[in-house]
Order: C-alpha cells, then sequence, then structure tokens
C-alpha cells in the first residue's frame, strides 16, 4: 500500500530563510507525487508534481521538489522564504489506476516570521 | 475560466439528519473526486465520478454516497449525518481523471453536525 509521512507538522522560518518541508514516501510501483498548498479558508492548490520526466521538480511561487528514489523522498524546498508562504502544505503520492485517488500526507503548517 | 465551485460553504445539521453538497467542476472536466478534511485523519479520498459513474470508492460507509450528471456536475449525499462527519469537504475537477493530472480544489464545503 502506498503511504506519505511529513515530517514536522509545523515549521517556523525567518523571512529571507530557506523553507525545508520534508516528505517520505512509501510505494512498491514509480510514483507519481505532488505538492499542493492550502492557504487558510481555501481549497488545495498545486505546488508541483513529479511525473518521472526530471528528478529535479520546478513549481510555482519559486518552489522546487527533488526526487530521491534511493530515499524515497521528495521534499519541497525554496530559497527564500517569503510572508505570504505562510501556509499549509501537503505532499500526496497517486495511486496508478485510481483515478484522481491521492493519498495525502498530513500537512506541515509553514509560518513566516518578520 | 471560473474554477470549481462548491455550495453551500457552511452547513450546520443535526445527528440523524441527511445533507446534499454541490460541485460544479471546471468547464470542459469530466472527472470530480470528493475528499474529506479533518483535523484528526486529515484529507481522505471519497469517491470520483467520470461520465456519470464512480470509478473508485475510498474506505467510507454507505452513509456516504455521490452521483455525477450529464453536464459533470456531481453532488455527495451523507445519511444519518454523525457528529464525526463534522468536516470541511472538498470537490476536485480534472481532465480525465488520470493518476498524474493536476487535480483542481473548491474552496470547501464546511459541515457542522451537532
Amino acid at each position: 500500500a502506498q503511504s506519505v509521512t511529513q515530517l514536522g507538522s509545523h515549521v517556523s522560518v525567518s523571512e529571507g530563510a530557506l523553507v525545508l518541508l520534508r516528505c517520505n514516501y512509501s510505494s512498491s510501483v514509480p510514483p507519481y507525487l505532488f505538492w499542493y498548498v492550502q492557504y487558510p479558508n481555501q481549497g488545495l492548490q498545486l505546488l508541483l508534481k513529479y511525473t518521472s520526466a526530471a528528478t529535479l521538480v520546478k513549481g510555482i511561487n519559486g518552489f522546487e521538489a527533488e526526487f530521491k528514489k534511493s530515499e524515497t523522498s521528495f521534499h519541497l524546498t525554496k530559497p527564500s522564504a517569503h510572508m505570504s508562504d505562510a501556509a499549509e502544505y501537503f505532499c500526496a503520492v497517486s495511486v496508478r489506476g485510481g483515478y484522481n485517488k491521492l493519498i495525502f500526507g498530513a500537512g506541515t503548517r509553514l509560518a513566516v516570521h518578520p | 475560466k471560473a474554477g470549481v465551485t462548491q455550495t453551500p460553504r457552511y452547513l450546520i445539521k443535526t445527528r440523524g439528519q441527511q445533507v446534499t453538497l454541490s460541485c460544479s467542476p471546471i468547464s470542459g472536466h469530466r472527472s470530480v473526486s470528493w475528499y474529506q478534511q479533518t483535523p484528526g485523519q486529515g484529507l481522505q479520498f471519497l469517491f470520483e465520478y467520470f461520465s456519470e459513474t464512480q470509478r473508485n470508492k475510498g474506505n467510507f460507509p454507505g452513509r456516504f454516497s455521490g452521483r455525477q450528471f450529464s453536464n459533470s456536475r456531481s453532488e455527495m449525499n451523507v445519511s444519518t449525518l454523525e457528529l464525526g462527519d463534522s468536516a470541511l469537504y472538498l470537490c476536485a475537477s480534472s481532465l480525465e481523471g488520470g493518476p498524474n493530472e493536476k487535480l483542481f480544489f473548491g474552496s470547501g464545503t464546511q459541515l457542522s453536525v451537532l
């Protein structure tokens, strides 16, 4: 069975600092991996996705993630945090043949301090 | 292009009642999926519809049901409401429901069961 683990339910950084949100997955087959962001009182928005074309994936708002098969990881990074990045971030794995059935991690709430 | 629209935005019901939530997908999207989001269980897949057919179902009791109309609009119904059904219900749409497709989420319906 596929699963996703996000290390750290809360992460706090200073504005301008590096953002690193951790995600590890479990899958018996090559996975499709996603990062979604949720702002307060809103639905989820796709940041980026890995579909095996390239291990380093660039997304919106300056975020990127690197797929590391040997470590079963798909960590999300951004070189310089902005106040507007404060939100909850979800890592997810797609079930092949599962028709939009995403398995989500528990989420990481990112706080950005001035 | 209009996004995914969910109505109503908020609902308050009492135990034992039933409720119907509505979702209008992005124009041209034929796949609609539903997720439940709670603080304790996180984001969990409910079901997915394509061309008026349920193709996939999550691990929820039969009290949770849904349907899709010929215009791709979808509804989900919860009968005999329980306190634990209080949650944010999110609808998402995509073109065909493929495992690597981007999901577009609505802002959700916040259901409170008293």
